[in-house]
C-alpha cells in the first residue's frame, strides 16, 4: 500500500552539480507528475506525462528534464542545479490525469547552495 | 485561465470549534474539486474529491461542499482537534484538457 514513493526526502547540492530525483508508484496509474513547491507560489508544475515513454513539459519547465521509461517510475534530472531550483519538489500520480483525483508523494527538498 | 483562491492565508481556533475554509475559482467549467491536507514537511494527503455533478462529500468530521455556479467550494471541520492543525489545500480540476490548478492553502492551528 506505498502509493507515490519519492526518493531521497533531502538532498543538498552545489551550484553546477547534477542530481536525479526517483518517482515510483504502485497504483498502475497513467499519468505522473513533478511538481515544485515554493512558499507563496502554490505548487507549480514542472513536467509530466500520460504514459510510459511519453513526457511533456509543464508551467515551469526550464532547466529539468524528465524521462518514462518504464510505467511505474518518473525521473526528474537537474543537469546543472542553480540557487533558484532550491525547493521541494513533489510527484503526483492520477488514473486518468485527475478524473479520479491525484495521489502525492510525500517530497523532496532540495537546497542549491 | 483557471484561479483559485483560498482565504483566509491562515487562521487559528480553539480545540472544539465548527469551521469553515474556503476555496474560489473562477472558471465554473470544473470537472473535479479535491481537498488536500498537508502537514509541516510533508507530502499532500488526499482528503474529499468531489465530481462536478455532486454537492458535497463527507468524511468522519470533514464535509465539502461545492457550489460551481458561484465558483466555490467550503471544508467543513467539525468539533476540531489539535490534531487538526495542518495547511489545507484545494485542487481544481478544468474541464477538457487543462490541468489542475492549486490554491494556496490555509492554514490552520487549533489551539488546545
Amino acid at each position: 500500500n506505498a502509493g507515490v514513493t519519492q526518493t531521497p526526502k533531502f538532498r543538498v547540492l552545489k551550484t553546477g552539480q547534477s542530481m536525479t530525483l526517483l518517482c515510483a508508484q504502485d497504483m498502475n496509474h497513467e499519468y505522473m507528475y513533478w511538481y515544485r513547491q515554493d512558499p507563496g507560489m502554490g505548487l507549480r508544475l514542472i513536467h509530466y506525462s500520460v504514459g510510459e515513454g511519453t513526457t511533456a513539459k509543464g508551467e515551469v519547465p526550464d532547466g529539468y528534464n524528465v524521462s518514462r521509461l518504464k510505467k511505474q517510475n518518473f525521473l526528474l534530472g537537474l543537469e546543472s542545479a542553480a540557487p533558484s531550483q532550491t525547493s521541494v519538489y513533489f510527484c503526483a500520480s492520477s488514473y486518468s490525469d485527475g478524473i479520479g483525483g491525484y495521489t502525492f508523494g510525500s517530497g523532496t527538498r532540495l537546497t542549491v547552495v | 485561465k483557471q484561479e483559485v483562491t483560498q482565504i483566509p492565508a491562515a487562521l487559528s481556533v480553539p480545540e472544539g470549534e465548527n469551521l469553515v475554509l474556503n476555496c474560489s475559482f473562477t472558471d465554473s467549467a470544473i470537472y473535479n474539486l479535491q481537498w488536500f491536507r498537508q502537514d509541516p514537511g510533508k507530502g499532500l494527503t488526499s482528503l474529499l474529491l468531489i465530481q462536478s455533478s455532486q454537492r458535497e462529500q463527507t468524511s468522519g468530521r470533514l464535509n465539502a461542499s461545492l457550489d460551481k455556479s458561484s465558483g466555490r467550494s467550503t471544508l467543513y471541520i467539525a468539533a476540531s482537534q489539535p490534531g487538526d492543525s495542518a495547511t489545507y489545500l484545494c485542487a481544481v480540476r478544468p474541464g477538457g484538457y487543462q490541468k489542475v490548478t492549486f490554491g494556496t492553502g490555509t492554514k490552520l492551528q487549533v489551539i488546545p
